[in-house]
């Protein structure tokens, strides 16, 4: 099946940095990408939809400029966290809609984020 | 508005006997059901979806769900539960015709005992 990768799988910050996380196709192009946080013992939530070559599509409660997303090429999102706080600490997955012919999104392994 | 509704936060089963996980949805239009499977510290495993056709749906690892139209409800299932079975199970849907990210049930961890 198709396969998505993060980088990194886990990252330690301190307050105030920021985080790039990137998140790719390996085998397959994705115009759209999405982005999910997923809290302690809880669900995914939607953070973003990211789509090649125009802006990030931004769910209520999420601030752009907090939550940069870039996705430059049909195999390549990154999501930036900017000045990173301890509540930013999470778990962040991305997504990408499988190849034509299929309906499920395929995920990545995910990277765990802690900000001290 | 979609949402999905997976009512039980854990599911206790012994090895070698059946399982149930539970899931119902509401969506308009037609709904594309998926069933995914969580390792710790792992990103989502795909197991199986329901995008039309046949009710009962075949897919992972010995992983089946039916689709319940009148009951909107996509159980997922297992005849006989192994102790590696247990993970962190999401139900997910996204209508047919609208955007396509999903939207995720809150999750039911499954606890398979020897």
């Amino acid at each position: 099946g198709a396969v998505v990768s993060q980088h990194p799988s886990r990252v330690i910050c301190k307050s105030g940095t920021s985080v790039k996380i990137e998140c790719r196709s390996l085998d397959f192009q994705a115009t759209t990408m999405f982005w999910y946080r997923q809290f302690p013992k809880k669900s995914l939530m939607l953070m973003a939809t990211s789509n090649e070559g125009s802006k990030a599509t931004y769910e209520q409660g999420v601030e752009k400029d907090k939550f940069l997303i870039n996705h430059a090429s049909l195999t390549l999102s990154t999501l930036t966290v900017t000045s990173a706080h301890p509540e930013d600490s999470s778990f962040y997955i991305c997504s990408a809609n499988a190849p034509v012919g299929h309906n499920e999104q395929f995920f990545g392994p995910g990277t765990r984020l802690t900000v001290l | 508005a979609q949402s999905v509704a997976q009512p039980e936060d854990q599911v206790n089963v012994a090895e070698g006997n059946p399982l149930t996980v539970k899931c119902t949805y509401s969506v308009s239009g037609n709904p594309y059901l998926f069933w995914y499977v969580q390792y710790p510290n792992r990103g989502l495993q795909f197991l199986l979806k329901y995008i039309t056709g046949d009710n009962l749906v075949k897919g992972s690892y010995g992983f089946e769900a039916e689709f319940n139209k009148s009951q909107t409800s996509f159980h997922l299932k297992k005849p006989s539960a192994l102790v590696s079975d247990s993970a962190l199970y999401f139900c997910a849907v996204r209508d047919s015709t609208g955007r396509r990210a999903l939207t995720f049930g809150s999750g039911t961890r499954l606890q398979v005992q020897p």
